[in-house]
């Protein structure tokens, strides 16, 4: 069975610090990672994916992902945080072969300015 | 591009009542997913369409869930009866299969159970 963990509910930044928002995983095989925002009220909003390739995967918004297949990371990350970054994140995966996509239970992400 | 279309936002019922919801999905989009999302919580998939076909609704409790996509398009959820736990973010999303898995939601259908 495939899961993912987001080990940290809460995560507070000062604004123009860099940010990072963890995610392990657990699959057979090789995964499709992702990484979904959701701001109050509405959907999730698709950020960024790893499928195959550089390790390190850019999306929008300005947030990268790395993908490390030793550690079965794929934390996310931005360089400089805004404020409008606060919300909370979603990591998921799924199996190469298999459309079922597990998401993990989120990370509040609060940036203060 | 229109995106994934779901009505109603909200919906307060009480116990025993019914409910449906309805999502249509971005056009061409042929595989379709409900997802129920608690307080708190990741989605959790209740179930998955390729085309009209349903094809993943293990997580689907069908005592009282049921679900269909009579022409591969849109998509009707429905509860009956609905019980207080019912009480979630009912999440529709869509995607194409070549897009390897990548789904775009709906903004959701906040049900309250009284």
């Amino acid at each position: 069975a495939q899961s993912v963990a987001q080990p940290e509910d809460q995560v507070n930044v000062a604004e123009g610090n860099p940010l990072t928002v963890k995610c392990t995983y657990s699959v057979s095989g090789n995964p499709y990672l992702f990484w979904y925002v959701q701001y109050p009220n509405r959907g999730l909003q698709f950020l960024l994916k790893y499928i195959t390739g550089d390790n390190l995967v850019k999306g929008s918004y300005g947030f990268e992902a790395e993908f490390n297949k030793s550690q079965t990371s794929f934390h996310l990350k931005k360089p400089s945080a805004l404020v409008s970054d606060s919300a909370l994140y979603f990591c998921a995966v799924r199996p190469l072969g298999n459309e079922k996509l597990t998401f993990g239970t989120g990370t509040r992400l609060t940036i203060i300015p | 591009e229109a995106g994934v279309v779901q009505s109603p936002r909200y919906k307060i019922i009480e116990k025993k009542q019914p409910v449906a919801f309805w999502c249509n999905p971005i056009s061409g989009h042929n595989t379709l997913y409900w997802y129920r999302q608690n307080l708190g919580q990741g989605p959790e998939l209740l179930i998955r369409y390729e085309n009209e076909e349903a094809v993943d609704d293990s997580q689907l409790p069908k005592d009282r869930f049921s679900a269909e996509r009579l022409k591969g398009v849109d998509s009707t959820l429905k509860i009956q009866p609905a019980e207080l736990g019912d009480s979630a973010v009912y999440l529709c999303a869509s995607s194409l299969q070549r897009l390897a898995g990548e789904l775009f939601f709906g903004e959701g259908s906040r049900l309250t159970v009284l």
